[in-house]
Formats: structure tokens, C-alpha cells, sequence
């Protein structure tokens, strides 16, 4: 029973397009998170929804926006993809809204492609 | 703002071998510190922590120590097997991004060959 999933797992597309990335937890997490990892391997904060709440907001290009229907689900837009957007994108949750226990729980990623 | 400092990899070890993947930090305040591990093809996972200085955390014979007064963090273990290969990444939280970011380092490649 996967606790953090994204899908879809790979995506390929032409620059200019416009895609999501979709996320859902079932831990019953207040709080979820969407990170970008480069192809260096470096991890960085994107966007933080505590409650469906946005509570942090990186200096993302606001073609990125993302969307919390509920606590459970957190999506991610991007418009007019661009050669740089190529990552991959993860989803993480956590339990509570301070997360002093550092326990993020993450998803398998997405790997976005850009051409 | 808050910074997490880990060496770059990738580190190659044979199996059986000590394990010292280096870690320091900046953060203002009293950060908690982290090590996750992420296997190939698969997300992040909370390998082990510390909340306060001086704690020691350990988890599957990988240890390290909450070092105030060096800002350090390091990774041990004292004998690694093949199936340690991964990328293994230090964190913080609680510095001046608040406890609700955790800010990661960049991560070190380990592979273990037999």
C-alpha cells in the first residue's frame, strides 16, 4: 500500500507545453510538499501546503503553481515548460505541521523531460 | 539562511570497508540534523537523526553525532555492504527556515563493490 504517490512517473514533452504532476498520500499527513531534484542530484524546496494551506513558496517561476484540492492531495502545474524545468520532481508529506522530526516521507519522483 | 555543507562523491568502497561520508552545517537557533539515503529509482528515506547536540543517532550499523561545537554531522559505519549503494544526503531543520523546511545538502554517491 504505497503511502506517497506521484504520477505519472515519467513524463516527456516538447518545451512550451503545459503538463501536471500528480500526488496523493495516504498517511493522513497535515502537510505535503513538492522538491525538485537536478540532474546533480541537489534537492530543493519548491512549495509547502499545510491543511491545503500554502506555507511556503520558494522562488519558483509562478509558470509553477500548485494546487490542493484537499489535505491529501497536492498537484503540481507547470506552464510553458521550458529545457531547465528537466528534473525530477518529488512529493513528500509529513505528519505534523512543525516537522521538528525532520521525518518527511517521500514518492518515488516524477522524471520530467523536457525537448 | 540555512546551509548544509557534505562532501561530493561519488565514494567507491570495497565491501567490508569503513564509511565516513563528512557533513557540516549553518543554521541559526538549534537545528535538528538528518541523514536520509535514496536507492536507485526510489524517493527519499529518513535513515537516522538527531535532535539536540551531542545525540548520537543510528540505524541499520550507520551512526552520527550531533557535533555542536563543529557544526558537524558525519556519517559512519563500520562496515559497508553492497547493498549500502546509494545516494546519501544530510539535512537540518529548525535553523532560521523554521522546523516546517528542511533544507538538504547535496548529496554523496556511494557505491560498494564487492
Amino acid at each position: 500500500d504505497t503511502a506517497v504517490s506521484q504520477t505519472p512517473k515519467y513524463l516527456v514533452t516538447q518545451m512550451g507545453n503545459d503538463k501536471s504532476i500528480k500526488c496523493e498520500q495516504n498517511l493522513g499527513h497535515d502537510t505535503m510538499y513538492w522538491y525538485k531534484q537536478d540532474s546533480k542530484k541537489f534537492l530543493k524546496i519548491m512549495f509547502s501546503y499545510n491543511n491545503k494551506e500554502l506555507i511556503i513558496n520558494e522562488t519558483v517561476p509562478n509558470r509553477f503553481s500548485p494546487k490542493s484540492p484537499d489535505k491529501a492531495h497536492l498537484n503540481l502545474h507547470i506552464n510553458s515548460l521550458e529545457l531547465g524545468d528537466s528534473a525530477v520532481y518529488f512529493c513528500a508529506s509529513s505528519q505534523v505541521w512543525q516537522t521538528n522530526t525532520g521525518e518527511l516521507f517521500f514518492g518515488e519522483g516524477s522524471r520530467l523531460t523536457v525537448l | 539562511g540555512d546551509s548544509v555543507t557534505q562532501m561530493e562523491g561519488p565514494v567507491t568502497l570495497s565491501e567490508e570497508a569503513f564509511l565516513t561520508i563528512n557533513c557540516t552545517y549553518t543554521a541559526t537557533g538549534y537545528p535538528s540534523l538528518f541523514w536520509y539515503v535514496q536507492y536507485p529509482g526510489e524517493g527519499l528515506q529518513l535513515l537516522l537523526k538527531a535532535t539536540k547536540a551531542d545525540d548520537k543517532g543510528s540505524n541499520k550499523g550507520f551512526e552520527a553525532t550531533y557535533r555542536k561545537e563543529t557544526t558537524s554531522f558525519h556519517l559512519e559505519k563500520g562496515s559497508v555492504q553492497v547493498s549500502d549503494s546509494a545516494v546519501y544526503f544530510c539535512a537540518l531543520s529548525g535553523g532560521s527556515g523554521g522546523y516546517q523546511k528542511v533544507t538538504f545538502g547535496i548529496g554523496t554517491k556511494l557505491q560498494v563493490i564487492p
